[in-house]
């Protein structure tokens, strides 16, 4: 049974930075096909995609985080950890973890984890 | 403002037969990358509806169809049930931005 969750603080201040980690179960993340990503979802707004790692350790980010964001995997501990840097009220969102069976770069998204909400304020 | 237009919001009476459309350009669907679905519920996290286009994960019941042509895609549901009211999603990748994109997602409402 494949599972992923997410946990990480439920408030950062302004400026702090995030990290959150995504502890998976039922596959390895070293597996070939293997991939983790991280989404994000602001109260009542769209998905937003943030960051990709895949079983080589290859690495993607949205554009206008790039700076701001880093993910990393412990492959035997079966975990990634997404952290973001200089954290802002607009980043305020659930944020979810997901897994790709896919190395396309069109990559879909076929579990999920149920996500966890990030408020930051002062 | 989201790579991936979608309307947001359509509905439909029990059992009829409702479409979503996302629209893209030629950076992400036109250029032939593959478009995949998601339902959300409120509170919820996405669950996976349509992948590759048009090929359902198992257990999705085939009142629900993709489709995908040019630049857009189309999520079809046939037979509107209540239970189907959530939001939608559509997700391709964009060869220009070089990431995965989402769509600024669609509010069901069953009558």
């Amino acid at each position: 049974q494949v599972t992923l969750k997410e946990s990480g603080p439920v408030l950062v201040k302004p400026t702090e930075t995030l990290t959150l980690t995504c502890t998976v179960s039922g596959f390895s993340l070293s597996n070939a096909k293997m991939g983790v990503s991280w989404i994000r979802q602001p109260p009542g707004k769209a998905l937003e995609w943030l960051a990709h790692i895949f079983s080589n350790d290859e690495k993607s980010y949205t554009t206008s985080l790039e700076n701001s964001l880093s993910i990393s995997k412990d492959t035997s501990k079966s975990q990634v950890v997404l952290t973001m840097t200089n954290m802002d009220p607009v980043d305020t969102a659930t944020y979810y973890c997901a897994r790709t069976s896919t190395v396309r770069a069109d990559i879909d998204f076929d579990y999920w984890g149920q996500g966890t909400l990030v408020t930051v304020s002062s | 403002q989201s790579v991936l237009t979608q309307p947001p919001s359509v509905s439909g009476a029990p059992g009829r037969r409702v479409t979503i459309s996302c629209t893209g350009s030629s950076s992400n669907i036109g250029a032939g990358y593959d478009v995949h679905w998601y339902q959300q519920f409120p509170g919820t996290a996405p669950k996976l509806l349509i992948y590759v286009n048009s090929n359902r994960p198992s257990g999705v019941p085939d009142r629900f169809s993709g489709s995908k042509s040019g630049t857009s895609a189309s999520l079809a549901i046939t037979g509107l049930q209540a239970e189907d009211e959530a939001d939608y999603y559509c997700q391709s990748y964009d060869r220009s931005l070089s990431a995965v994109v989402f769509g600024g997602g669609t509010k069901l409402t069953v009558l």
